[in-house]
């Protein structure tokens, strides 16, 4: 069964330092997300993307984060410059329609930043 | 704006048995989707069950089944015939017309299945 696939599955940065988390979503989707879940809360949705653009985003998608697909496989959520609060398991989601069709979540990347 | 929360941060079952996690949301929105999603020790985010919100029936998946209660806005899971591999945590879900796939999220319930 097809999955969606994120690199790496730890990261650790510095705090200021600029980090880009990787996925690489189901081939015949459309539609692509990035999540997040800090240690301990509830999963958060971050923002969605379809057609090249971002479609929706949450209150926590400030100009700090920013996403982009560079070619017609990888997904990637880079921000600029992290502080020690991002620290957190991000996770990438695909599906192939806006709502009905399910979700499809990878296996996280978990950013930790001292 | 829409809330979902999971009363129960942690639950335990005998394999074989039944057990039941519990989740409430709250909405005023009419058109809307619940799921439960499972997340098992090596991370990834499972979809369990899902149920549309003007479906009366309620959504079975195999060992696993809902008690959907809209005017309680109620949705829980319950899973029957436990096994190991059951052992995660477990999310409740929410969505509506608007909001496409952008999902809230209840806390969790770390359901621990014992041998």
């Amino acid at each position: 069964e097809p999955e969606v696939t994120q690199t790496p599955s730890h990261q650790v940065t510095q705090m200021g330092q600029e980090v880009i988390l990787r996925c690489v979503p189901i081939s015949n989707h459309l539609y692509f997300y990035w999540y997040r879940q800090i240690l301990g809360q509830k999963v958060e949705f971050l923002v969605s993307f379809y057609n090249n653009e971002i479609s929706e985003k949450s209150e926590i998608f400030d100009d700090q984060f920013s996403v982009e697909r560079p070619d017609g496989s990888n997904f990637t959520l880079k921000i600029r410059s992290t502080k020690l609060e991002d620290s957190a398991m991000y996770f990438c989601a695909s599906s192939l329609d806006r709502l009905s069709s399910p979700l499809h979540f990878g296996n996280g990347t978990r950013l930790t930043v001292t | 704006a829409q809330t979902v929360t999971q009363s129960q941060p942690e639950m335990s079952v005998q394999e074989a048995e039944t057990v039941t996690l519990s989740c409430t949301y709250d909405t005023s929105e009419s058109n809307y989707y619940l799921f439960w999603y499972k997340q098992p020790p090596s991370r990834q985010m499972i979809l369990v069950i899902r149920q549309e919100a003007y479906k009366q029936q309620n959504a079975t998946e195999n060992r696993f089944s809902v008690n959907f209660q809209k005017a309680a806005k109620s949705f829980s899971l319950k899973i029957s015939d436990s096994q190991l591999g059951d052992t995660a945590m477990y999310f409740c879900a929410f969505t509506h017309n608007n909001a496409g796939n952008m999902l809230t999220f209840g806390g969790g319930t770390r359901l621990m299945v014992k041998p």
